[in-house]
């Protein structure tokens, strides 16, 4: 199985603040990857798809980029609506896609 | 409107069994491929099932054997049958849609998900 390890795991920051969270793959992952955002008590959000695609509806100020093993996705300027938990998805060993750990951003 | 509603949770004992429905609206479910994930309290995303539209099914090794997929196209509704529950099963289930169908084999995610029904197994 691929594996995603995501870091931080938590991450304490102020709104404005331009924060970035990093997922790193076991094994060459090509750009077959999304980030999801969940808030308390809901289904996750689409956020990014092919490593750096904004979903449709999502705020220009999420942005992802990366291939192969490494991938950020990157907050330029953090609103209260984004505190949350992300999560990165594998998808390039369909169908058993595998997903990163999370990173719990929480507001300093 | 395009969404998602699962139904069926609730608690069950070690070694009982469950169905878990999705019903899909603004969609058709056997055009998609349709996926089950779990989520444990207070832990992060487990990928449980998929079924394709093709009809092929596959399963997460922990799953394997005791869960089957399967839909029902003249109700739109995707299903998750659970048998041999245990203690571990235990978690939130989110049925989703994976755009595989819509925009090809390289630019696919999760991108519906239902709002989550919620799995207790427990004695």
């Amino acid at each position: 199985d691929i594996q995603l390890t995501q870091s931080p795991s938590f991450l304490s920051a102020s709104v404005g603040d331009r924060v970035t969270i990093t997922c790193r793959a076991s094994q060459g992952i090509s750009s077959y990857l999304a980030w999801y955002q969940q808030k308390p008590g809901k289904a996750p959000k689409l956020l990014i798809y092919a490593a750096s695609t904004l979903q449709s509806g999502v705020p220009s100020r999420f942005s992802g980029s990366g291939s192969g093993t490494e991938f950020t996705l990157t907050i330029s300027s953090l609103q209260p609506e984004d505190f949350a938990t992300y999560y990165c998805q594998q998808l390039y060993s369909y169908p058993s896609i595998t997903f990163g750990q999370g990173t719990r951003l929480e507001i300093k | 409107e395009v969404q998602l509603v699962e139904s069926g949770g609730g608690l069950v004992q070690p070694g009982g069994s469950l169905r878990l429905s999705c019903a899909a609206s603004g969609f058709t479910v056997s055009s998609n491929y349709m996926s089950w994930v779990r989520q444990a309290p207070g832990k992060g995303l487990e990928w449980v099932s998929v079924i394709y539209s093709g009809g092929s099914t596959y399963y997460a090794d922990s799953v394997k054997g005791r869960f089957t997929i399967s839909r029902d196209n003249s109700k739109n509704t995707l299903y998750l049958q659970m048998n041999s529950l245990r203690a571990e099963d235990t978690a939130v289930y989110y049925c989703a849609r994976d755009n595989k169908a819509i925009v090809g084999a390289t630019r696919n995610a999760y991108d519906i998900w239902g709002q989550g029904t919620m799995v207790t197994v427990s004695s």
